[in-house]
């Protein structure tokens, strides 16, 4: 059975300030995706970011960026110079491929509260 | 612009009333998910589809049903067996093929509340 932990329940910093969101999984496949979803207040998940399990290339986008350890089975969410408007709840989510292939397991969410 | 439609809104349940939330869908994507949230808590999975007349149990079926017969719509009937309805619930689709790397794409959400 795959499972995904957000161990951080809430997290609240100042404008500006860098902030990571821990993500760890576990899933018995080989071959298997992970997502960063963001859900504003409005409700709505937005979609983020996508790593597949055999490529381990970190990215930064913006302000935005991703760590993908396989060894340590982590996808860390880092936003750095953190402004107001990230103020929402994350998901990181992992998809399996093979006969599971139409299901998604998230986490319980880490909500951002950034204060001005 | 193409995207997933919920209604209504806000929803409120009397008891012993069976009440159904519409999703539409106008991507063109063969799966459909629908997710119930609690607050503080992650998404579950009730339903999905992955192609029209068909769909499977997710993790908290009891007291739900849905139906696909067609590739745009994925509607959910919470029915009265459902003891505690009250939550924020979400539809996603995702493309075609193999779904596994592809995002969903989630709509607005319908909150349902017990009268």
């Amino acid at each position: 059975a795959q499972k995904v932990t957000q161990a951080q329940t809430e997290i609240s910093v100042v404008e500006k300030e860098d902030v990571t969101l821990d993500c760890v999984y576990e899933t018995r496949d080989t071959t298997y995706y992970l997502f960063w979803y963001k859900q504003p207040p409005s409700g709505e998940l937005v979609f983020l970011i996508r790593r597949n399990s055999f490529d381990e290339q970190n990215e930064i986008s913006g302000r935005y960026s991703w760590n993908f350890q396989k060894s340590t089975s982590s996808f860390n969410f880092t936003i750095t110079a953190s402004q107001v408007v990230d103020s929402a709840v994350y998901f990181c989510a992992l998809s399996e491929g093979g006969t599971n292939a139409g299901k998604s397991t998230f986490g319980d969410g880490t909500t951002l509260t950034v204060k001005p | 612009d193409g995207g997933i439609t919920q209604s209504p809104k806000y929803l409120f349940r009397k008891e012993g009333q069976n009440v159904t939330l519409s999703c539409e869908q106008n991507l063109n994507h063969d799966a459909m998910y629908w997710y119930r949230q609690d607050p503080g808590q992650g998404l579950r999975l009730i339903y999905y589809s992955q192609i029209v007349n068909d769909f499977q149990k997710g993790d908290i079926a009891e007291g739900y049903s849905v139906s696909r017969e067609k590739k745009e719509s994925f509607p959910l009937t919470v029915t009265s067996a459902q003891k505690n309805p009250t939550a924020f619930y979400l539809c996603a689709s995702r493309g075609r093929g193999d779904y596994s790397n592809q995002p969903q794409h989630f709509g607005d959400g319908t909150r349902l509340s017990i009268l």
